[in-house]
């Protein structure tokens, strides 16, 4: 049973690019969440999916958007890349969308911005 | 608004016990987490506790939570070196109707032999 996979594991693109992050859920799970780690800090909520809609929402800016699609995978965009926004994104899955259910982690997309 | 603090090493040698301390200022929290990081991997939820506990245990992690000062621990009992990673305090309250969770910056924890 595969976990939590995520593409690409790392990335490099300048500022002003526009980038594409993938998640696909561990198997069974309806949810998705995103999250940005920024070199030594703890993992910032940038949002979540469910149902293929956006249901929560952290405090990102609108150049962050995302996706789900019907087979619960799930995207996320990051439009007009700034230097700040250099870290590791992770993606959570869970089956549905209550504090109590336990997320499960994938290992990450390094995201370089030059 | 919301924040959570620990410290940032602790270093122990095999077999003494670990404490990992947290505090945090959401007075709303209902929910708080003991997450784990391995270099190169995604984090692992150890274990969480209710904000109407005082202590939960389950094998080697201890949790202890005094919700009148906000803080929150892990002890690990045994520590091996297998346990070194980064761990991560986490709490998740209600803002506005929804519930976002809120983690502190990690406590690097350092097993020498």
């Amino acid at each position: 049973d595969a976990g939590v996979t995520q593409s690409p594991t790392h990335l490099i693109k300048t500022r002003g690019q526009q980038v594409t992050l993938r998640c696909s859920p561990k198997s069974g799970h309806d949810t998705v969440s995103w999250y940005q780690q920024a070199l030594g800090q703890g993992p910032q909520f940038i949002f979540q999916y469910y149902e293929e809609e956006e249901r929560q929402r952290g405090n990102f800016p609108d150049r962050f958007s995302g996706h789900q699609f019907p087979n619960y995978s799930s995207e996320l965009n990051v439009n007009a890349l700034l230097l700040g926004d250099s870290a590791l994104y992770l993606c959570a899955s869970s089956l549905g969308t209550l504090h109590t259910d336990t997320q499960y982690f994938g290992p990450g997309t390094r995201l370089t911005v030059l | 608004g919301e924040d959570v603090e620990q410290s940032l090493f602790l270093s122990v040698r095999e077999g003494d016990s670990s404490v990992i301390n947290c505090t945090y200022t959401d007075s709303s929290s209902t929910y708080l987490y003991w997450y784990k990081q391995e270099p190169g991997a995604g984090l692992q939820l150890l274990t969480y506790i209710f904000s109407n506990m005082d202590m939960k245990q389950d094998q080697r992690l201890t949790v202890l939570l005094n919700k009148k000062d906000k803080h929150l621990s892990l002890r690990i009992a045994d520590t091996q070196t297998g346990d070194s990673a980064i761990y991560f305090c986490a709490e998740r309250g209600q803002s506005g109707g929804s519930y976002i969770p809120t983690f502190g910056r990690g406590t690097s924890l350092i097993v020498h032999p």
